[in-house]
């Protein structure tokens, strides 16, 4: 069974700082990845995703993720935080033959302070 | 605004009682999933359905049901409810291999 492992529970961090976010996945197959956001009291927004090539993947926000396949993994980073990046954030995989369902990580709480 | 609704987005019942979640997908969308969100056990998947037919299982109790309608439309129904049940449900769209598209979520609160 796939899983996903998100090592950073909460981070706080001061505005203009940088961020990288570790995600590491277990799954045989061919995977496809993704990394959602929730901001408080909202539903969850796609940031970026990884189905094949360059990857190195951009998303919004300012937001990119490298997916690494000899360390499965596929950490998110920003330059630069702002304050309305304080979110929960969410690393996500789907397998080939899961019928698309996403298994997701338990999920990292960022606060960026100013 | 993710193109997906639900409704309602507050619920609270009883113990013991029947609720119905329903969730519009995104136009043209036939996959429609279910997840549940709770501090303890994070999101996890539930079911999905595609064009009407269940399509994969999770972590669904036997008290959770769903189906999916011919206008795609999706509902889950939850019965005998428990106070542990109390959480975030969330319904996702997509395409055949496109990305998922999240709905606002229904907040469930048993009492």
């Amino acid at each position: 069974a796939q899983s996903v492992s998100q090592h950073n529970h909460h981070v706080i961090l001061s505005e203009a700082a940088s961020l990288e976010l570790g995600c590491n996945y277990s799954y045989g197959g061919t995977v496809n990845l993704f990394w959602y956001v929730q901001y408080p009291g909202q539903h969850l927004q796609l940031l970026l995703k990884y189905f094949s090539g360059d990857p190195l993947v951009k998303g919004i926000k300012g937001f990119e993720a490298e997916f690494i396949k000899s360390k499965f993994s596929f950490n998110l980073r920003k330059p630069s935080v702002q304050w309305s990046d304080t979110a929960e954030y969410f690393c996500a995989v789907t397998g080939s033959g899961g019928g698309n369902k996403l298994t997701f990580g338990t999920g990292t709480q960022l606060k960026v302070e100013l | 605004d993710s193109g997906v609704t639900q409704t309602p987005k507050h619920l609270i019942t009883a113990t013991g009682q029947r609720v119905t979640l329903r969730c519009s997908p995104r136009s043209g969308d036939l996959s429609v999933y279910w997840y549940q969100q709770s501090l303890d056990q994070g999101l996890q998947f539930l079911i999905q359905y595609y064009n009407g037919e269940e399509r994969a299982k999770g972590n669904i109790l036997e008290r959770f049901s769903a189906q999916q309608f011919p206008d795609l439309h999706s509902e889950l129904n939850l019965s005998s409810l428990e106070l542990g049940d109390s959480a975030l449900y969330f319904c996702a769209s997509s395409a055949d291999m496109g990305e998922a598209f999240f709905g606002q979520g229904t907040r469930l609160t048993v009492v």
